[in-house]
């Protein structure tokens, strides 16, 4: 089983603030990773799956790196919004076939 | 609409007895898997399937049995349900393999067992 890890559990920031959160991962046999969002009462939605080392993506105001050479991805939001609440999921693969997840970090943004 | 779904989404049960959560996805879809989502814990992946007949455990199996002999259809099956597999229930599929696509969620099923 991998172990993944994500940190901080939790984290309180104000409108406009930009914030990030680290995922760390184990960095040999590395397949792929994956960044989920999960809102409450709602299901998972992927946000980015990365699969090379100095890999960046971005997706509006979100984006994400990865360094599979030392194990980690740092997901990084920029002017957060209130709809920006929400647990946010990093999983890894080191295979193709299986994808395990952190436990999240969980994101409430104040108005 | 592209989409997984899940039923029941709830439902209580008692001890014992055998209930099926379906999934199914109409997306063409090769790789199908449930998880679980428990307080504090990440998801944890109970069963996986690459392709039609072809199911691997993950790494929270006991007490579930997994088919598939349909493409779109994974279902999950609790033979004898005990209280500790109350929990939230995902079923995700994705295009082939999670190393190179994302997977998509149902919407989750909440089982309790008393």
């Amino acid at each position: 089983i991998l172990n993944v890890e994500q940190s901080p559990q939790s984290l309180h920031v104000q409108e406009g603030d930009s914030t990030n959160f680290t995922c760390s991962f184990p960095s040999s046999n590395f397949y792929a990773l994956h960044w989920y969002r999960w809102e409450t009462a709602k299901s998972p939605e992927a946000l980015f799956v990365m699969t090379l080392n100095g890999d960046e993506k971005k997706k509006g105001r979100i984006s994400a790196t990865l360094n599979t050479k030392e194990g980690y991805s740092y997901l990084y939001i920029k002017g957060s919004q209130p709809e920006d609440s929400a647990t946010y999921l990093c999983a890894s693969s080191g295979s193709a076939r299986q994808l395990t997840f952190g436990s999240g970090t969980q994101l409430t943004v104040l108005p | 609409e592209a989409q997984v779904t899940q039923n029941p989404r709830y439902l209580i049960t008692v001890t014992g007895k055998k209930l099926t959560v379906t999934c199914s996805q109409n997306m063409n879809h090769e790789y199908m898997s449930w998880y679980r989502q428990d307080p504090g814990l990440g998801l944890r992946q109970i069963y996986y399937s690459m392709n039609v007949e072809v199911t691997d455990k993950g790494d929270v199996p006991e007490g579930y049995k997994v088919s598939r002999k349909e493409k779109r259809n994974f279902p999950l099956i609790l033979e004898s349900p005990s209280p500790n597999q109350t929990s939230l229930y995902f079923c995700a599929s994705s295009l082939i393999r999670v190393d190179t696509g994302e997977l998509f969620f149902g919407e989750g099923s909440r089982l309790t067992v008393l």
